[in-house]
């Protein structure tokens, strides 16, 4: 079956240093990746997507690859701000011959806290 | 367009107890589902639908009821409540079959069962 791993938290940094979030995953198939963001006390938002192989994912200065050589799609971000602290979760959907609605399978999150 | 709500917010049961935990969205979406997030375990799916009157299991189905009336609404219902449904449930739409398809979530539900 499908299955996502994410790098062990909690992280904490410092503002303005780099982000690294890894995150690797198995499929059978052809899956899309995403990363979701929960900031505290709310619901999931997608913070950025990747549809097939090499496409790079990018929103409010994050960014992720998706590698299909070596099944992973870290999370990046070059300079974190304090706001960034939320939990960050990586997560694929498998492309099933285009019936796959939108079963995820998500990893098990990783918390971030950005001090200033 | 107030996208996917839940209520309550949060709730306390004790074990045995029944209840139901609403959502519902207005973007006509066809697919709506239904999680609950652990710590260290991510979120994990309930059930799920793909429209009005066809529902089906997900990961972790046991303890846990689901119907779709309608297209806008897709309510959960635990019919006798266990200590190890404490959890933080989130539902959760999007539109039309495809990979690609983003899934919106609700703020979710905080449960507590004593």
């Amino acid at each position: 079956g499908n299955s996502v791993t994410q790098m062990e938290g909690p992280v904490t940094l410092s503002e303005e240093a780099f982000l690294t979030i890894n995150c690797t995953y198995t499929a059978t198939g052809y899956p899309s990746l995403f990363w979701y963001v929960q900031y505290p006390g709310e619901g999931l938002q997608l913070l950025l997507k990747a549809t097939k192989a090499d496409d790079k994912g990018s929103n409010k200065g994050f960014e992720a690859t998706y590698r299909k050589e070596t099944t992973s799609f870290h999370l990046e971000k070059g300079s974190v701000q304090v706001s960034d602290s939320a939990v960050y979760f990586c997560a694929l959907k498998e492309d099933a011959g285009g019936t796959s609605y939108g079963k995820l399978t998500f990893g098990q999150g990783t918390i971030l806290t950005v001090h200033p | 367009n107030a996208g996917v709500t839940q209520t309550p917010k949060f709730q306390v049961l004790k074990t045995g107890q029944s209840m139901t935990l609403q959502c519902a969205q207005d973007m006509n979406h066809e697919y709506m589902s239904w999680y609950r997030q652990d710590p260290g375990m991510g979120l994990r799916l309930i059930h799920y639908s793909v429209g009005a009157g066809i529902t089906d299991q997900g990961e972790v189905p046991n303890g846990y009821n689901v119907s779709r009336s309608t297209t806008e609404d897709f309510p959960l219902r635990l019919l006798s409540a266990a200590p190890s449904q404490t959890s933080v449930y989130f539902c959760a739409s999007s539109g039309g079959q495809g990979v690609h398809n983003e899934q919106f979530f609700g703020p979710g539900t905080r449960l507590t069962v004593l």
